[in-house]
């Protein structure tokens, strides 16, 4: 079945420095791609998404590129500050036709320190 | 502020004894959601609403139900808990197929 696999954290990181976290997928057919971030104590919030091969979501300075041909959608940011601390989630939506249900990985957690 | 709204944040329930999760928005979507997130684990759905009608996943657990008496509320039944049904439950509303998905804060449910 359909699924996605995001590196495992946390991820610790010094203010201004650059982020990257992995995420591949698995599906069949045509999927839609997400990143949502939870901050402590908040629910999910859609930080980005792409609908198709090649398309750049971005958001609040970060990016992620929908590549079919390595099934993945990275999420990057060429700075990171401290309010990023949070969890984030990559998720996919199968084409269904029917609902826009989100399947997700497990999460990776972010702390930036000063 | 359109928003979606789960009571209690937390909520303690005894092995066994009945339980409800409640949901509200404000946003007046038709569809709504239930996922089930356990510790460091991703969120899964176990089923949701598109307006009245009512769509269940393969894999939801037989003492799982759920009601959607009108459009701004969903009310998630956990009729027996058991210790593996600990976990946060997250609700989330949609304008339909293909849109973002809002989500609620999350309920944490303890079962002792």
């Amino acid at each position: 079945g359909d699924s996605v696999t995001q590196m495992e954290g946390p991820v610790t990181l010094s203010e201004e420095a650059f982020l990257t976290i992995n995420c591949t997928y698995t599906a069949t057919g045509y999927p839609s791609l997400f990143w949502y971030v939870q901050y402590p104590g908040e629910g999910l919030q859609l930080l980005l998404k792409a609908t198709k091969a090649d398309d750049k979501g971005s958001n609040k300075g970060f990016e992620a590129t929908y590549r079919k041909e390595t099934t993945s959608f990275h999420l990057e940011k060429g700075s990171v500050q401290v309010s990023d601390s949070a969890v984030y989630f990559c998720a996919l939506s199968p084409f269904s036709g029917g609902y826009n249900k989100l399947i997700f990985g497990a999460g990776t957690r972010l702390a930036v320190h000063p | 502020d359109a928003m979606v709204i789960q009571n209690p944040r937390y909520q303690v329930t005894q092995f066994g004894k009945p339980v409800t999760l409640s949901c509200s928005q404000t946003l007046n979507h038709n569809v709504m959601y239930w996922y089930q997130q356990k510790s460091s684990q991703a969120p899964k759905l176990p089923f949701h609403y598109y307006d009245k009608d009512f769509n269940n996943e393969a894999d939801t657990p037989d003492n799982f139900q759920s009601r959607r008496p009108n459009t701004s509320f969903c009310f998630l039944d956990i009729r027996s808990p058991g210790l593996g049904d600990a976990a946060m439950y997250l609700c989330a509303t949609a304008t339909g197929a293909g849109n973002e998905q809002f989500f609620g804060p999350g309920t944490r449910l303890t079962v002792l």
